[in-house]
């Protein structure tokens, strides 16, 4: 099983729709969970941390399920300015190195 | 903010030239990471330091060393350059503390080795 894994995608959505993502890890261990984003040949961005009780950022809701080993991503509303890699990472708790997930693409349509 | 600053954007070289790619944080965070991604594979790990002078290699050291001799700078050193190392590489920071810090990026230096 891969560290963290992802579906690839690529996610396409009108604008207005509700596009969930999710990522599995493997190491039951790990410490913390965040999403990054990342635009066309830009650096990754921090999008939001991921808490155990689960936490929202206006239209961003990200959850996380230590039983089952996944974090989730909920957009709602997908604007055009949402279009973007999304990055799934994990603290696997060993040290300060960060597991990355190969991304989801994200399209949203006019 | 955090600003991570990397020292070019597009860069090219030629085969078996000695390469360095330098990376300043201005956070007096402690930890620094340099990566490369490729298309495919995603983000993967070159070396990192979590103190001046100190370093620990991570997924793929292989060609490549680091330096780290202040704290806000560390280095990414191509010892020979080969074509194979043609990719984007990123440097990122995050400080000392619980487990739960993020890494901040710099914007990346796209790598070409004729």
């Amino acid at each position: 099983r891969k560290e963290v894994e992802q579906d690839p995608g690529p996610f396409n959505v009108p604008e207005g729709a509700t596009v969930a993502f999710n990522c599995t890890y493997s190491n039951s261990a790990s410490q913390s969970f965040f999403w990054y984003r990342q635009d066309c040949r830009k650096e990754p961005k921090l999008l939001m941390s991921v808490y155990s009780s689960g936490n929202e950022d206006g239209r961003f809701t990200a959850q996380l399920n230590r039983a089952s080993q996944y974090i989730s991503l909920l957009i709602r509303d997908s604007k055009l300015s949402d279009s973007a890699t999304y990055l799934c990472v994990v603290n696997p708790g060993s040290n300060y190195k960060l597991t990355f997930g190969k991304g989801t693409l994200l399209t949203v349509n006019p | 903010d955090v600003k991570v600053t990397q020292s070019s954007r597009y860069l090219v070289k030629r085969t078996g030239e000695k390469v360095f790619l330098e990376c300043v944080q201005d956070m007096d965070h402690e930890n620094m990471f340099w990566y490369r991604q490729d298309p495919g594979l995603g983000l993967r790990l070159i070396y990192f330091s979590y103190d001046v002078k100190m370093k620990e290699k991570g997924d793929i050291p292989e060609g490549y060393s680091v330096s780290r001799e202040k704290k806000e700078r560390f280095s990414l050193i191509l010892e020979s350059a080969s074509t194979n190392q043609t990719s984007m590489y990123l440097c990122a920071s995050s400080p000392r503390g619980y487990f739960n810090q993020p890494q901040h990026f710099g914007d990346g230096t796209r790598l070409s080795i004729l």
